[in-house]
């Protein structure tokens, strides 16, 4: 059974980068024909897509954060990655990784979530 | 972007009971739509994809219906598992995939 688990800070400083983990476990990272997605939630708010990257390392991003993210794979350790650059308030929020197929983008498996607040 | 509207924002229901929850598209997303099941401190569940296509393990009290830009959750007897928060997402078309706000499902 395939399960995800976010890792990272969950205190960064306002104009400084966010970076997340998502270790896959249960199964390779690039065993199917899947996209590893990034999502989050502020408080109070429903969810955001933030973007993902196919096996072969190709990405997308969702245009309000296109600037600022970085979404990268590391098939040696199973895990991908988040970068959001020059964070501010706005940003504080619940981080979920997940996965979805290639061919229908549901999410079938999600990880826990990992709260980041951005303070100074 | 699609904007994805669910209500209501809360409800209540007794455990037993029937409950009927209501996503709306800002347009057609003809049957790409999901539906997943949120409890505090624990990862989102895929319960429903393809408007109305359970998910491995899901019970069949959970059911789905609708497409275009009208869809339904229904879950028809209640059991003291099933209050958390659902929220549907769009996914035929993208960037960026887009969800709605939830609904809270609580005991009345």
């Amino acid at each position: 059974q395939v399960q995800l688990q976010e890792s990272g800070p969950g205190l960064v400083k306002p104009s400084q980068t966010l970076s997340l983990t998502c270790t896959v476990s249960g199964d390779s990272i690039t065993s199917g024909p899947y996209y590893w997605t990034w999502i989050r939630q502020p408080a109070g708010k429903g969810l955001e897509w933030i973007g993902r990257i196919y096996t072969s390392g190709s990405t997308n991003y969702n245009p309000s954060l296109k600037s600022r993210v970085t979404v990268s794979l590391d098939t040696s350790k199973n895990q991908f990655s988040l970068n959001l650059t020059s964070v501010t308030a706005a940003d504080t929020a619940v981080y979920h990784c997940a996965r979805s197929s290639r061919i229908s983008y549901y999410l079938d498996v999600w990880g826990k979530g990992t709260t980041v607040t951005v303070s100074s | 972007e699609i904007v994805m509207t669910q209500s209501p924002a809360t409800l209540s229901v007794s455990p037993g009971e029937r409950a009927t929850l209501s996503c709306r598209a800002s347009q057609s997303v003809n049957s790409h739509l999901a539906w997943y099941q949120h409890k505090p401190g624990q990862a989102p569940r895929l319960l429903i994809y393809g408007a109305s296509t359970r998910a491995t393990g899901i019970p069949a009290r959970f059911s789905g219906s609708g497409s275009g830009t009208e869809f339904t959750l229904t879950i028809s007897s209640l059991q003291s598992e099933d209050f958390a928060v659902y929220f549907c997402q769009q996914y035929k078309n993208w960037p960026p995939l887009t969800f709605g706000q939830g609904t809270r499902l609580e005991i009345k």
